[in-house]
């Protein structure tokens, strides 16, 4: 069984410094791993995704994350924080093997990002 | 045009009412889902629809029935809502399938109050 673990429920950084949310997973074998964020009172969007390509992702907004097998992790970064990134972010695990089957995608605890002035 | 759209956005009714949400996704997706949110942020899913035929189907009150008329609808109906069923509420599709196909898109959420 997959798990996910985003350390920090809450992160608060300056506007223009770096973020970093940190994302560590557990599974047998690597998953697929994503990156969604939720602004106030709105739905999830897909901010970046691995799926056994590049190690290194872009995603939008400026966002980055970079799948590290041997450390089991996907942290996600962004060079330079905007007021506009103050929201919650997930990770979450999907996992790999036979086409055609049932896919449970299981989420982070999520982690709050607060951008202050 | 909204790509996973869930009515009504907001919910508010009285312990012991029937309430149905409704979900439609134009994504031309096989597969729907339907997870729970609770006042903690954390996400759960609940159940999941392909071609109509349910597939995933965690530990959920039975009060809680979905229903699939077809590969782009999936329906929440709650019997006897009680307090502890409030919670945003959001509906998700995707391909069923490896790789890239099963990225799941999230309609808003609908945010169910029980009084």
């Amino acid at each position: 069984a997959q798990s996910v673990t985003q350390l920090g429920s809450h992160v608060s950084v300056s506007e223009g410094a770096l973020v970093l949310l940190r994302c560590n997973y557990s599974s047998s074998v690597p998953p697929y791993l994503f990156w969604y964020v939720q602004y106030p009172n709105q739905g999830l969007q897909l901010l970046l995704k691995y799926t056994s390509a590049a190690t290194l992702v872009k995603g939008i907004n400026g966002f980055e994350a970079e799948f590290k097998k041997s450390e089991t992790s996907f942290h996600l970064t962004k060079p330079s924080a905007h007021m506009s990134d103050a929201a919650e972010y997930f990770c979450a695990v999907l996992p790999t093997g036979t086409s055609g089957s049932a896919r449970q995608l299981t989420f982070g605890s999520g982690t709050q990002l607060t951008v202050l002035p | 045009d909204t790509a996973v759209s869930q009515t009504p956005k907001y919910l508010v009714t009285q312990m012991g009412n029937d309430k149905s949400i409704k979900c439609e996704q134009n994504l031309g997706h096989d597969t729907m889902y339907w997870y729970k949110q609770d006042s903690k942020k954390f996400l759960k899913i609940m159940f999941s629809y392909n071609n109509k035929e349910l597939i995933i189907n965690e530990t959920v009150p039975n009060r809680f029935s979905p229903k699939s008329p077809d590969k782009a609808h999936l329906n929440l109906h709650i019997n006897s809502l009680e307090l502890g069923d409030s919670a945003v509420y959001f509906c998700a599709s995707s391909l069923l399938g490896g790789g890239e196909k099963n990225i799941q898109y999230f309609g808003a959420g609908t945010r169910l109050s029980v009084l």
